[in-house]
């Protein structure tokens, strides 16, 4: 059964400071991954997928992430936090050959430190 | 440019009052559409989805149904609603097939007293 794990509920890094969001997942064929934001209140926003393109992808408000095969792993970071980060920060996964299903990770509160 | 929109945005409700929340999309033809509920501090449970006009699946027994009446037009709905029932709504959209990310509203927030 495919499944996504994210590591830490909750992570706070100080302004300035590098951003690392752990996610994993489980399958037997890589997935399409993604990773997206929420702010209080609002819906869901996407920051970046993987697509089995590139394996680094690039995304928006400067985060990033790195597919690892060997690792199953899809993590999210960024060099420098701002305030604005500060947010709900979810991992996905849909498997490629089943279309419909999107697997949602429990989600790692992010808070910014000034 | 394709649009989500979800209503109401915030909803009390007593127990055992029906529930109606609307989601419609526009901009795309046929898209897949799922109902998402987030319980405070939780992730996201899958509620419904949909690939078709009438077609629904359901992921999880319960309380609540969904409905398919017009391609870009998803309803969940209750007949009588429970205090477990309330959440966080959130409905979203993707273009069928391919790679394509889900895109979701800006959610509904119930409370059922």
């Amino acid at each position: 059964a495919q499944s996504v794990t994210q590591l830490g509920s909750h992570v706070s890094v100080s302004e300035g400071a590098l951003v690392l969001l752990r996610c994993n997942y489980s399958s037997s064929v890589p997935p399409y991954l993604f990773w997206y934001v929420q702010y209080p209140n609002q819906g869901l926003q996407l920051l970046l997928k993987y697509t089995s393109a590139a394996t680094l992808v690039k995304g928006i408000n400067g985060f990033e992430a790195e597919f690892k095969k060997s690792e199953t792993s899809f993590h999210l970071t960024k060099p420098s936090a701002h305030m604005s980060d500060a947010a709900e920060y979810f991992c996905a996964a849909r498997l490629s050959n089943t279309g419909n299903q999107f697997y949602f990770g429990t989600g790692t509160s992010l808070t910014v430190i000034p | 440019s394709q649009t989500i929109h979800q209503w109401p945005a915030t909803l009390v409700q007593p127990v055992g009052s029906p529930l109606s929340l609307e989601c419609t999309v526009e901009g795309t033809s046929n898209p897949n559409l799922y109902w998402y509920r987030q319980a405070a501090g939780r992730g996201l449970q899958l509620l419904f989805y949909s690939v078709g006009i009438g077609q629904i699946s359901s992921e999880v027994p319960q309380n609540l149904s969904a409905s398919r009446p017009q391609d870009r037009q998803f309803i969940l709905s209750s007949k009588k609603l429970l205090l477990s029932d309330s959440g966080f709504y959130l409905c979203a959209w993707r273009l069928a097939g391919g790679t394509g990310e889900l895109f979701f509203g800006e959610g509904s927030r119930l409370t059922v007293l």
